[in-house]
């Protein structure tokens, strides 16, 4: 069974518009922490968020949302008035501890288009 | 400034032809990873390590190899590289291996392609 799972492969939205992507995860674990990456057309990962299991607080920073809810095992990120520069494949990953170590599993990405 | 380094950036090459992709971090971290990235399959665990001569299998060892003599270096190594090992590429490196974890630190990813 897929550990994270984002179903949407692809969301295309006019600029300014907000867009939620989805990410569900699993996880036996009771500590555990996750995790958005940004990769944006030039490739590189870009580290966005981190959330251990212990912290349901949502989180805002500027345009970007995160809604953290255990009980629906879920990590949605949500960004608001989306620009044109948030075109990129964004992915949710979980840490969790395997054999003695975290081992942080990947979602398949979701690749987000900003038409302006 | 903090950073993993990888080299090159990218590769052309033949079937079995031995390559090293070099990984560099200048952060002292312990943990160092690779990953490879595929069209809609995201990014998958090659091999890891949690320190120095400590080396393991992450989900898709096959073809691969690793070594791990210094801390700040963890080279990928195709010993006889094959078509299917045509991919992005990235290595990444994190403070600690267990525990308290923080986020992973990229490098910017080798595009291999093998003809």
């Amino acid at each position: 069974a897929q550990k994270v799972t984002q179903a949407q492969t692809e969301i295309s939205v006019v600029e300014k518009e907000d867009v939620t992507l989805d990410c569900v995860y699993e996880t036996r674990d009771t500590t555990y922490y996750l995790f958005w990456y940004k990769q944006p057309p030039s490739g590189e990962l870009v580290f966005l968020i981190r959330r251990n299991s212990f912290d349901e607080q949502n989180e805002i920073s500027g345009r970007y949302s995160w809604n953290f809810q255990k009980s629906t095992s879920s990590f949605n990120f949500t960004i608001t008035a989306s620009q044109v520069v948030d075109s990129a494949v964004y992915f949710c990953a979980l840490s969790e501890n395997s054999g003695g170590y975290q081992k942080v599993t990947f979602g398949t990405g979701t690749k987000l288009q900003v038409i302006p | 400034e903090a950073q993993v380094t990888q080299n090159p950036r990218y590769l052309i090459t033949v079937t079995g032809k031995k390559l090293t992709v070099t990984c560099s971090q200048n952060m002292n971290h312990e943990y160092m990873s690779w990953y490879r990235q595929d069209p809609g399959l995201g990014l998958r665990q090659i091999y890891y390590s949690m320190n120095v001569e400590v080396t393991d299998k992450g989900d898709v060892p096959e073809g691969y190899k690793v070594s791990r003599k210094e801390k700040r270096n963890f080279p990928l190594i195709l010993e006889s590289p094959s078509p299917n090992q045509t991919s992005l590429y990235f290595c990444a490196s994190r403070r600690g291996a267990g525990g308290r974890t923080g986020e992973l630190f990229f490098g910017e990813g080798s595009r291999l392609t093998v003809l």
